[in-house]
């Protein structure tokens, strides 16, 4: 059964940072492309990051891009979402997903919130 | 901001038929890229419900299908329940973004 269980959410003044965690169980990290998704309080979705299968390709949106570094560990079968110079903007549960080559996401953790305020 | 736009709500009574419409443009659906839908009950992670504009993982019910034409896409719910209050998203890739983009979500209320 696949799974996917994020952790290191929490509250961060602006300006810091935080490293997410996505643990996955159930299928292999590096046979697949996985992303990371956030959903600002009461909002709606918004895709953050992804990363190819083989790790040698990673992709951002612009409202992250050279603040935010996704990664993963195959050996630990983890997926890591590196965020520093948080803004109040950056406040959302943060999922992880797995993405198919259709582009979709099959398999969504249960969310980590992260809080940015002073 | 969301670039695939839905309307905010649609409501219905039960054993009813609603329509979700997911409007994206030339860059996206346009550019015939999928459209996937996901279904997120309220307190939960969204969850795959439509993926390649038509197709059911398995387990979702046949009252969910989906469609595609030109720079739009719709979701529509036959024989509407009460389990299907929750808010809907369509997806897809955009060309000009370099990624992957949401719709604007829309909730669905059962009468």
């Amino acid at each position: 059964e696949v799974q996917l269980l994020e952790s290191g959410g929490g509250l961060v003044q602006p300006g810091g940072s935080l490293r997410l965690s996505c643990a996955a169980s159930g299928f292999t990290l590096s046979n697949y492309a996985m992303s990371w998704v956030r959903q600002a309080p009461g909002k709606g979705l918004e895709w953050v990051s992804s990363i190819s299968a083989s790790g040698g390709s990673t992709n951002y949106a612009d409202s992250v891009k050279g603040r935010f570094t996704i990664s993963r560990d195959t050996s630990k079968n983890t997926l890591y979402l590196q965020m520093n110079s948080l803004r109040a903007e950056d406040t959302a549960v943060y999922y992880c997903a797995k993405r198919k080559l259709g582009g979709y996401f099959d398999y969504w953790g249960q969310g980590t919130l992260v809080t940015v305020s002073s | 901001q969301s670039v695939l736009t839905q309307p905010p709500s649609v409501s219905g009574a039960p054993g009813q038929r609603v329509t979700i419409s997911c409007t994206g443009s030339s860059s996206n659906i346009g550019a015939g890229y999928d459209v996937h839908w996901y279904q997120q009950l309220p307190g939960t992670a969204p969850k795959l419900l439509i993926y390649g504009n038509t197709d059911r993982p398995s387990g979702v019910p046949d009252r969910f299908s989906g469609s595609k034409s030109g720079t739009s896409a719709s979701l529509a719910i036959t024989g509407l329940q009460a389990e299907d209050e929750a808010d809907y998203y369509c997806q897809s890739y955009d060309s000009s973004l370099s990624g992957y983009v949401f719709g604007t979500g829309t909730k669905v209320s059962v009468l």
